[in-house]
């Protein structure tokens, strides 16, 4: 089954703490991509990549860090400089850019105590 | 086969009066809708949204309304300031499939 997949699908933190969110996906995409989504706001874009050992910041990109060392895998972590960390956290690939279908794994709810 | 489609490439506005930037889809199936904006070496930021059950949202100077007959969207600026100037994406989400589709921009210039 193709896919992406994202764990845990829920997460607790200790403030202070710096936490890293899965994602991997055997679809074969180069680009792949983290949202944020707060209660009543759209998805806003925390970064993505379009290719392996490359990627861009989004729209929020201040305290979080994500690597792309392999195609398939595109991990996010939250650091402790991230003010306001609680929230639903999407991850999500395609094709090749922006612009190609994007889809999405099930998503990680992070809570910050 | 495009299920968002923007077919204005670029759109040329005065300062002050109003920008309209237009958005069709095809996918009945979309259930919420979201523009974007991006400024050339940025990432693409969320600007408005929609949900398919209403037809109009606004936020400042943006407006977003929704004509789910006619399969198509719309995002108002007014009144459009140059710091508008930038390309602007449509996109539209289906949760049955959760998925995202992007249009492929229009790139707006506000001229003083």
């Amino acid at each position: 089954d193709g896919g992406i997949t994202q764990s845990p699908k829920y997460l607790f933190r200790k403030e202070g703490q710096n936490v890293t969110l899965s994602c991997e996906q055997n679809l074969n995409h180069d680009a792949m991509y983290w949202y944020r989504q707060d209660p009543g706001q759209g998805l806003r874009l925390i970064y993505y990549s379009q290719i392996v050992n490359d990627f861009q910041k989004g729209d929020i990109a201040e305290g979080y860090s994500v690597s792309r060392e392999k195609k398939e895998s595109f991990p996010l972590t939250v650091t402790s400089a991230q003010k306001n960390p609680t929230a639903f956290y999407l991850c999500a690939s395609s094709e090749r850019d922006l612009t190609d279908t994007q889809y999405f794994g099930p998503g990680t709810r992070l809570t910050v105590l | 086969d495009q299920q968002v489609k923007q077919n204005s490439p670029s759109l040329s506005v005065q300062e002050g009066r109003i920008s309209i930037l237009n958005c069709d889809y095809t996918n009945s199936m979309f259930d919420y809708f979201l523009w974007y904006k991006k400024y050339p070496a940025e990432g693409p930021t969320f600007l408005i949204s929609i949900s398919s059950i209403k037809d109009k949202n606004e936020d400042g100077r943006f407006t977003v309304f929704l004509n789910k007959s006619a399969k198509h969207l719309s995002l108002h600026i007014v009144p459009s300031q140059p710091g508008d100037s930038a390309v602007y994406f449509c996109a539209a989400w289906n949760s049955g499939y959760s998925t995202l589709t992007f249009g492929k921009g229009t790139m707006l210039l506000v001229s003083p």
